[in-house]
C-alpha cells in the first residue's frame, strides 16, 4: 500500500492567516494527488486534483504544489468558511487508493 | 447536473449483511467508474472498491476481499454495495463517489459524492 502521511493533524488558526498542510507519500505517485475539504455531516468536497489543478468553482485562495513525494495545500488567507478537515488522496495506485489521516483546521 | 443518491440508514446485528444503493443521474451511467468509500465515526476515509458500470467488473480493496460485493442495474442506473459478516468495526458512513471515465482509468479522484449512508452494526 502507498502510505500518505499528512501533517499537522490539527491546526489552530485565525481568519486571514496563511495555512499550509503537507502530505508525504511513501513512494512516488507522480502528481496523482487530490485534496478534499470535509465539513461535519457532509461528504468530502474536491478542491484540487493532479496536485495543483483547482477544481471548478473552488476559490483561488486554495492552491497545491508538488515536490517529489511531498505535496502541499495552501490557503492564502483563511476565510470563516474554510474551517473544516482536509484530506489528501493518492490515486496513482488502485491497490488500494489511500488517504492521508486528515488535518482539522480549527479556530484559535 | 450529476447526482448520486444513496439509500437510507441501516442498523444491523453482527454477522449480518448490509446492502446500500447508489442511484446515479445527470450523466451517462456506463461511462464512469463508481467507487465506494467509508468513514468510521470520527475517523478518516477508507476506500472499499470500485465498479466499472459498463461491464460490471469490480476491484476490491484487499481488506474487504471475500466480504464485499458490488453489483449494478443499468436499467435503473443503480450501483449496489453489499458487505457481509458485519462486525462492530464496520460501523461507518458509506459513500459512493464517481471516479474517472472508463477510458481514463487513472483519474480516480472524486468530484461527485453521494450523501452518505450510515450503517450501524450493534447487537
Amino acid at each position: 500500500d502507498i502510505q500518505m502521511t499528512q501533517s499537522p493533524s490539527t491546526l489552530s488558526t485565525s481568519v486571514g492567516d496563511r495555512v499550509t498542510i503537507t502530505c508525504r507519500a511513501s513512494q512516488t505517485i507522480n502528481t496523482y494527488l487530490a485534496w478534499y475539504q470535509q465539513k461535519p455531516g457532509q461528504a468530502p468536497k474536491l478542491l484540487i486534483y493532479g496536485a495543483s489543478n483547482l477544481e471548478y468553482g473552488v476559490p483561488s485562495r486554495f492552491s497545491g504544489i508538488a515536490s517529489g513525494t511531498e505535496f502541499t495545500l495552501t490557503i492564502s488567507s483563511l476565510q470563516p468558511d474554510d474551517f473544516a478537515t482536509y484530506y489528501c488522496q493518492q490515486y496513482y495506485s488502485y491497490s488500494p487508493l489511500t488517504f492521508g489521516g486528515g488535518t482539522k483546521v480549527e479556530i484559535k | 447536473q450529476v447526482q448520486l443518491v444513496q439509500s437510507g440508514p441501516e442498523v444491523k446485528t453482527p454477522g449480518a449483511s448490509v446492502k446500500i444503493s447508489c442511484k446515479a443521474s445527470g450523466y451517462t451511467f456506463t461511462n464512469y467508474y463508481i467507487h465506494w468509500l467509508r468513514q468510521a465515526p470520527g475517523q478518516g476515509l477508507e476506500w472499499v472498491g470500485v465498479m466499472k458500470p459498463s461491464d460490471g467488473s469490480t476491484y476490491y480493496g484487499v481488506d474487504f476481499l471475500g466480504r464485499v460485493t458490488m453489483t449494478k442495474d443499468t436499467s435503473t442506473r443503480i450501483v449496489y454495495m453489499e458487505l457481509s459478516r458485519l462486525v462492530s468495526e464496520d460501523t461507518a458512513v458509506y459513500y459512493c463517489a464517481r471516479g474517472g471515465m472508463i477510458t481514463e482509468s487513472r483519474r480516480n479522484y472524486f468530484a461527485y459524492w453521494g450523501q452518505g449512508t450510515l450503517a450501524t452494526v450493534s447487537s
